[in-house]
């Protein structure tokens, strides 16, 4: 079983529906993170946080660290919003990045 | 743009062979993460250097090397190259230093990647 467990595997919605994104950890963690990766490839840190909730534009991240579980949040979805979103868990005590498999995103106008 | 840089975007070798990826950090990053993406795998960490010392080591072959030099760049080494080992290689920087103090943690961030394509 994996550290990270990312859910669903792949979404397909509408534009302007409500994303909700789930990640489960096994592991304790000083921090989770968001990343997203676009086609071409690159990767975007989206959110890195430890307790509680962050809000970036039509971007929301919460984390409830006693159930081990973060939500990764998008409102008002846009087909730019295509991505793959990554979760992924920095252990306690190192600083590497543990990754979920990903979640392929697809909106559709 | 994160500020972290990769040469080269495109990499194509043939199997048993040698190639070296190269990163330059963020300015005033002192750390520098190397990760592999791959198609089976995912991404997995391979490796993190801090101010020119290696911190941690993930899952790097023994066929793959890595140095940070005193200007704070770092090289990926892969030698012997085989057809599993093409994948997308990322570099990363964070601020730094790694530490037993959670909250000193600093995010990272990601280069653009080297395609590596072993035929």
């Amino acid at each position: 079983k994996n550290e990270v467990e990312q859910s669903p595997q792949n979404l397909t919605a509408q534009e302007g529906e409500f994303i909700t994104i789930n990640c489960s950890y096994s592991v304790g963690i000083s921090a989770l993170h968001w990343l997203q990766q676009h086609p071409g490839g690159g990767i975007v840190s989206l959110f890195m946080l430890s307790s509680g909730k962050k809000k970036h534009g039509r971007l929301i991240a919460t984390i409830n660290i006693q159930e081990k579980h973060s939500s990764l949040h998008i409102t008002a979805s846009h087909p730019r919003d295509s991505a793959v979103y990554i979760c992924a868990a920095t252990p306690q005590g190192a600083q590497k990045l543990v990754f979920g498999q990903g979640t392929r995103l697809t909106i559709n106008p | 743009d994160s500020g972290v840089t990769q040469t080269p975007k495109h990499l194509i070798t043939a199997t048993g062979q040698r190639v070296t990826l190269r990163c330059s950090p963020r300015s005033g990053d002192l750390s520098v993460y190397w990760y592999q993406q791959s198609l089976d795998q995912g991404l997995q960490f391979l490796i993190q250097y801090y101010n020119g010392e290696e911190r941690a080591k993930g899952n790097i072959l023994e066929r793959f090397s890595a140095q940070q030099f005193p200007d704070l760049h770092s090289e990926l080494n892969l030698s012997s190259l085989e057809l599993g080992d093409s994948a997308l290689y990322f570099c990363a920087s964070s601020v730094g230093p790694p530490s037993r103090d959670l909250s000193s943690y600093n995010e990272q961030f990601f280069g653009p990647g080297t395609r590596l394509t072993v035929l």
